[in-house]
């Protein structure tokens, strides 16, 4: 069956580490997403790309980096920049850009100690 | 994009239907209404979307009135599972857009049994 996997589904790091998170589709999507949700909130924008080899910011980029070197995957980094980063991670992907209909990914909830 | 508005929390017997109201006085003649739910600690689900005629699928139906300034998600038998925030968003539609899905609070529908 067609998916997105995030793995892992759990994640422990010490304050000052770099960290990456998984993100891979197999719905041949154009269009990934990766968005951060914390407790009792909405979900945020954190990184975009609307195809391979191309991505955007999003509202919460600060802190983040992504990567789009292959259609299925879009892994995203959470640095040591980022003053916050325990939080719920979702990851998502729709047809291509502006097509609405996403399909998400179970999460990684990130916690740093 | 228009904004959205909708009740923080609404309860619902089991079985019978739920309505989850949101109100967008501010749509324009182009932006669509879009429903996800997320259930807890996971990825949000893509439930409906609609621009002006009422939409009906195997999870729900979608009620816009007449002047697309309110709709209705309709659960028609809701179960323990339904239990979830509903999201409801409205975009305009487009190919190879910037503009990118936002997820607000949302509705905390719980389903009682």
């Amino acid at each position: 069956d067609g998916g997105i996997t995030q793995s892992p589904k759990y994640l422990f790091r010490k304050e000052g580490q770099n960290v990456t998170l998984s993100c891979e589709q197999n719905l041949n999507h154009d269009a990934m997403y990766w968005y951060r949700q914390d407790p009792g909130q909405g979900l945020r924008l954190i990184y975009y790309s609307q195809i391979v080899n191309d991505f955007q910011k999003g509202d919460i980029a600060e802190g983040y980096s992504v990567s789009r070197e292959k259609k299925e995957s879009f892994p995203l980094t959470v640095t040591s920049a980022q003053k916050n980063p325990t939080a719920f991670y979702l990851c998502a992907s729709s047809i291509s850009a502006g097509n609405y209909g996403y399909t998400f990914g179970s999460g990684t909830r990130l916690t740093v100690v | 994009d228009a904004k959205t508005t909708q009740p923080t929390s609404m309860d619902c017997a089991e079985g019978r239907a739920a309505n989850l109201p949101c109100n967008h006085s501010t749509i324009s003649g182009n932006e669509y209404v879009y429903w996800y739910r997320q259930i807890h600690s996971q990825g949000p689900q893509y439930i409906i979307h609609g621009l002006k005629n009422n939409e009906t699928n195997e999870m729900a139906s979608l009620i816009i009135t007449e002047d697309r300034k309110s709709s209705t998600l309709i659960l028609p038998h809701a179960t323990l599972r339904d239990t979830a925030v509903y999201y409801c968003i409205v975009r305009v539609l487009t190919s190879g857009s910037a503009r990118q899905l936002t997820f607000g609070s949302g509705t905390q529908l719980t389903v009682l049994p």
